[in-house]
């Protein structure tokens, strides 16, 4: 199976600040990456798909680049709302895999 | 618009199953795959298997084979996930969730099905 490795696992960070996220993948899956945000009680919202390209409705403070085996996530200008969980995905093997999650938090 | 509406929790002993069902409305039942999603209490999320609606093929990860079975109604455009010989560790939310194209997103998800196993 694909390893989905993502860092930091825990983040603190304050409205405002601009914050990266990484997802590194253990074999080449080309573009083939989703990013979601997750909230405490809640399911997954889809936020990026196909590594780059954002959902719709998702806000442009959201923004996301990578290809092969190294992705990142931005998020700029963070508001009380983005204070969550984010996993990256891999659907280019058959079999699916996330990565473990990165919290963010407020500091 | 796009829904997806999942059973209520349930409650199992270790050793029996549980079928949970995904209800669909908004779309086109037959033109998107499904995909079954669990998350155990404060742990990430991981994936179980997939049911194409339009034939009813289906796929699993390795670690679940045997144990799952993913179904579909066409008529009532419901997906369901069959979950047998349960333990302890099967404790967790169940999500299903539409996966859309290109690169296989998930797009729209149920709100989740709690199955707890306890003796």
């Amino acid at each position: 199976d694909i390893q989905m490795t993502q860092s930091p696992s825990a983040l603190s960070a304050s409205v405002g600040d601009r914050v990266t996220i990484t997802c590194r993948a253990s074999q080449t899956i080309l573009t083939y990456l989703n990013w979601y945000q997750q909230k405490p009680g809640k399911a997954p919202r889809l936020l990026i798909y196909a590594a780059s390209s954002s959902e719709g409705g998702v806000p442009s403070r959201f923004s996301a680049s990578g290809s092969g085996t190294h992705f990142t996530l931005t998020i700029s200008d963070l508001r009380p709302e983005d204070f969550a969980t984010y996993y990256c995905q891999q659907t280019y093997d058959t079999v699916i895999t996330f990565g473990q999650g990165t919290r963010l938090d407020i500091k | 618009q796009v829904q997806l509406v999942q059973s209520a929790a349930e409650v199992k002993r270790p050793g029996t199953a549980v079928r949970v069902s995904c209800r669909t409305s908004g779309y086109p039942f037959t033109n998107n795959d499904i995909y079954w999603v669990r998350q155990a209490a404060g742990q990430g999320l991981e994936w179980m298997g997939w049911i194409n609606p339009n034939s009813g093929n289906s796929g699993y990860a390795q670690r679940f084979k045997g144990r799952v079975s993913l179904t579909r109604d066409i008529v009532t455009a419901t997906a369901y996930l069959e979950f047998s010989s349960l333990r302890s560790e099967d404790t967790a939310i169940y999500y299903c969730a539409r996966v859309g194209s290109p690169t296989s997103k998930l797009d729209s998800w149920g709100q989740g099905t709690l199955v707890t196993v306890s003796s």
